[in-house]
């Protein structure tokens, strides 16, 4: 495969489950992003991770949990959603933190 | 801080020219890029431009004015399948990306 992966691609699940959602590049980039992306609305970054260390938080809540264990592979780790978090998530990785960033398809997650 | 501003949305007929616009204020600036995302798809990258100046690929030209803190991304000859949504995208160097609101395209015919 090549460029960006996410499995799955929509994933529906309970307030009370707990699951993740993972990002693989096949770039050889060394920086990995999670956006949050509500209907019709704009990119919200959630995490950075440049070189597997994370380098931005943006006040995301803690039922969002991100693990980068390689420069290849991104996690987010996803327990008591709110149905408000139902969203587009997407995934992208760029060489460095200032360069282009090339996005995944994105996991549409239903939370009920 | 870090700004962009650009409009929520344009309409425009097919087969017409349509320019979009993005004003920015960012603590630092590189370039300006410009991405693609349709209905329910991930945003793919269209242009960077980190000079002055306008940038031609195909029926897409991005545009830059540093001094004026200021860049386009026009689209000529439009068909249906550039109904979208589009951002601009600021490299404020040694930091992600910070990207605009976006502006949705829609063509009608």
């Amino acid at each position: 495969e090549t460029g960006v992966t996410q499995t799955p691609r929509h994933l529906v699940m309970g307030m009370t489950n707990k699951k993740s959602l993972k990002c693989e590049q096949h770039l050889g980039h060394n920086a990995m992003y999670w956006y949050k992306q509500s209907a019709k609305k704009p990119l919200e970054l959630m995490f950075v991770y440049s070189l597997e260390e994370r380098v931005e938080n943006n006040s995301v809540p803690s039922r969002f949990s991100p693990e980068c264990p390689n420069s290849s592979h991104l996690f987010l780790h996803l327990h008591t959603l709110q149905p408000e978090d139902s969203a587009l998530y997407l995934c992208a990785s760029s060489q460095d933190l200032e360069e282009t960033q090339y996005f995944g398809p994105g996991t549409r997650l239903l939370v009920l | 801080g870090q700004s962009l501003e650009q409009p929520s949305e344009v309409t425009a007929v097919e087969g017409a020219i349509v320019q979009i616009n993005c004003t920015y204020q960012t603590s630092g600036f590189y370039g300006l890029s410009w991405y693609q995302q349709h209905d329910g798809g991930a945003p793919t990258f269209l242009s960077y431009n980190a000079l002055d100046g306008l940038e031609e690929t195909g029926r897409f030209s991005s545009f830059l004015s540093r001094s004026d803190s200021y860049g386009y991304l026009l689209l000529q000859e439009l068909q249906m399948k550039d109904s979208a949504s589009y951002f601009c995208a600021v490299n404020p160097g040694n930091t992600p990306l910070v990207f605009g609101k976006g502006t949705r395209l829609s063509v009608i015919a």
